[in-house]
């Protein structure tokens, strides 16, 4: 089976850096994905890291150590609009398809 | 790019009655589709994996005659909860992978908010 940890809350201020970290345990991994939900909505799609080290995609980054089973999301300039909650995820292969299994989601909270 | 539509966005229901949603992909055949509930401040639970053509895999503790899932055509998925209850009440989202996506991308519908009163 699959399971990941990853804190419940943090919080931050407008402008600022914060990193989400994501530890996880797997069967078989084929990477570490970063998805982004906010209240009412669907999650979206941040980033994805299959091998280690720093993939970067505008104010986002996102980090893997496949030796360390250890992974970051890291936020940088902080928005308000940033504040959602962000959701590590590992796929799980199955016969002829892959599942998705989501951490249980950190809520950030973005102030002035 | 890919795009998967979800239908209704929010439904209320009373209970005992059954409620149908339906997940659709647009531009794209999806052979696989997959169903998650989300509990408010929760992490989203896959529910069942919907396969064209023949029978959805359900995940352990999922009861399949309450969750009806259809997958009749390779752009339809369908979730129908059966004779509801307020307990059922939660957060409904489809999924589907467009062929060539890497595997670390996922297409989410817009979510089903079900309310059972």
């Amino acid at each position: 089976g699959q399971s990941l940890e990853q804190p419940s809350e943090v919080t931050a201020v407008e402008g600022a850096i914060v990193q989400i970290n994501c530890t996880y345990q797997t069967s078989g991994f084929y990477g570490l994905s970063w998805y982004q939900q906010h209240d009412g909505g669907a999650p979206t799609f941040l980033s994805y890291n299959a091998l280690d080290g720093l993939e970067e995609t505008g104010r986002f980054s996102s980090f893997l150590s496949r030796s360390d089973s250890y992974g970051y999301l890291l936020l940088q300039e902080l928005q308000m609009k940033d504040s959602a909650s962000y959701f590590c995820a590992v796929r799980d292969r199955r016969s002829g398809y892959s599942t998705l299994t989501f951490g249980k989601g950190t809520m950030l909270l973005v102030s002035p | 790019g890919a795009v998967v539509s979800q239908h209704p966005s929010r439904v209320i229901c009373k209970s005992g009655t059954s409620v149908k949603i339906e997940c659709r992909s647009l531009d794209f055949q999806a052979t696989t589709m997959f169903w998650y509930r989300q509990f408010p401040k929760k992490s989203l639970m896959l529910m069942a994996t919907s396969n064209e053509g023949s029978k959805a895999t359900y995940e352990q503790g999922v009861e399949k005659d309450k969750f009806l899932i259809n997958h009749a055509s390779l752009t339809l998925s369908t979730l129908t909860v059966t004779s509801a209850h307020p307990e059922d009440s939660s957060f409904y989202i489809c999924s589907a992978d467009p062929p060539g996506t890497n595997l670390g991308e996922a297409f989410f519908g817009q979510g089903t908010r079900l309310t059972v009163v």
